[in-house]
């Protein structure tokens, strides 16, 4: 069974940084491109970073770039984001998603999910 | 920048009801398109990948059909369990942009 688990959310001041974390089990981590979708409160969906499974190409959306960083360790499995300099308007639950195929653009969209994580940036 | 919208942005209808949700993609999407379904406060769960292909599991009153950058999501017999709200994505390139969203509810 495909397991996501997201964790590492929480309160954070503007300016301040988050790292979240996507533990991943279930399916051969390594051989999957990953991603990150965020939710603002009451609007819908934003596809924010994905990475490949090997870990070398990286693709952000303009919202974040600069500013979030995304990495993994296909040793533990774990899917990781790095959020710096963060505003008011990434409070957001973030999600963890993996493609049905081996990379996004393969054809099968995200067919699992994590639960999600709320991250809120507030002062 | 690449855009995708959705009509109606909200529907209401009976039990029973067909029900149809249309995507449009300002440029050819080549068929990578999904659509998710998402119930209060659960993540998005993948229905239609390929413009019309159903993913295993979702019940064959899902359907969707539509090319190039029109899209349709069509729900044959309204259910109530299908109270959600349905986004489209596109995924054949950077930024993997989603719909705006459609809320369903019954009426």
């Amino acid at each position: 069974e495909v397991l996501l688990l997201e964790s590492g959310g929480g309160l954070v001041q503007p300016g301040g940084s988050l790292r979240l974390s996507c533990a991943a089990s279930g399916f051969t981590f390594t051989s999957y491109s990953m991603a990150w979708v965020r939710q603002a409160p009451g609007k819908g969906l934003e596809w924010v970073v994905s990475i490949a499974g090997d870990g070398g190409t990286k693709d952000y959306a303009d919202s974040v770039k600069g500013r979030f960083t995304i990495s993994r360790d296909n040793s533990k499995n774990i899917l990781y984001m790095q959020m710096n300099s963060l505003r008011a308007d990434d409070t957001a639950v973030y999600y963890c998603a993996k493609p049905g195929s081996n990379t996004i653009t393969s054809g099968r969209g995200f067919d699992f999910w994590g639960q999600g994580t709320l991250v809120t940036v507030s002062s | 920048d690449m855009q995708m919208t959705q009509s109606p942005s909200s529907l209401s209808a009976s039990v029973g009801d067909r029900v149809t949700i249309t995507c449009r993609a300002s440029q050819g999407v080549n068929n990578y398109l999904a659509w998710y379904q998402q119930k209060a406060g659960r993540a998005p769960k993948l229905l239609i990948y390929g413009a019309s292909t159903l993913q295993s599991g979702v019940p064959s009153r899902f359907s969707g059909s539509g090319s190039g950058t029109d899209f349709t999501l069509t729900i044959s017999s309204l259910q109530p369990e299908d109270v959600a709200t349905y986004y489209c994505q596109k995924y054949n390139s950077v930024p993997f942009t989603f719909g705006p969203g459609t809320k369903v509810d019954l009426k």
